[in-house]
């Protein structure tokens, strides 16, 4: 069974602009998470999507954003981007709530 | 305020030996527990889970021990091997929580030498 890909793997964006990141979770898989990884705080959870529904979301400003497909592929938008959105955005797949979520790689995101 | 934490960030282990990674958490709507590996450029892998229920889990080499009261788990890996070497997290959800929402703690790197 093929796991969780995401693309791209690396990003370079200047302040200001705007990215989108890509998330395609393990086939039967209906629930697509999203988490910040930085130095400083860890992984933070963004935003859970099921069913095309955003079903929970961390405290991340309105500047974070995403959206589920009908295949369950999810994608994630960071608009003006801000020097401290430099971080690896990882996405995570499960079945539904409370069953364990597999990772993906993540995209390495760097603002300058 | 860091409802999951790891107060160790690093731990070095002999092959062979056990190594013991420890966590704590404060919110007590915590009912399900999850350990992941994460090695440099790579998402988490998952580990071995627990429910609120039990208050031990094992998987081969990895037994994850939740004491409830003391809102404390601990991972132990035994053997360990120089391949466990690598960040280790564990994770909090709470099952009245509308969608699948978890929260990591810190993190603590693992060394086993060989």
């Amino acid at each position: 069974k093929a796991g969780v890909t995401q693309t791209p793997r690396y990003l370079i964006k200047t302040r200001g602009q705007q990215v989108t990141l890509s998330c395609s979770p393990i086939s039967g898989h209906r629930s697509v998470s999203w988490y910040q990884q930085t130095p400083g705080q860890g992984l933070q959870f963004l935003f859970e999507y099921f069913s095309e529904t955003q079903r929970n979301k961390g405290n991340f400003p309105g500047r974070f954003s995403g959206r589920q497909f009908s295949n369950s592929r999810s994608e994630m938008n960071v608009s003006t981007l801000e020097l401290g959105d430099s971080a690896l955005y990882l996405c995570a797949s499960s079945r539904d709530r409370i069953h364990e979520q597999y990772f993906g790689p993540g995209t390495r995101l760097t603002v300058t | 305020d860091q409802q999951v934490k790891q107060n160790s960030p690093s731990l070095s282990v002999q092959e062979g030996r056990i190594s013991i990674l420890n966590c704590d958490y404060t919110n007590s709507m915590f009912d399900y527990f999850l350990w992941y590996k994460k090695y440099p450029a790579e998402g988490p892998t998952f580990l071995i889970s627990i429910s609120s229920i039990k208050d031990k889990n094992e998987d081969g080499r990895f037994t994850v021990f939740l004491n409830k009261s003391a809102k404390h788990l601990s991972l132990h890996i035994v053997p360990s091997q120089p391949g466990d070497s690598a960040v280790y997290f564990c994770a909090a959800s709470a099952r009245n929580n509308a969608g699948n929402m978890l929260t990591f703690g810190g993190g603590t790197r693992l060394m086993v030498k060989p």
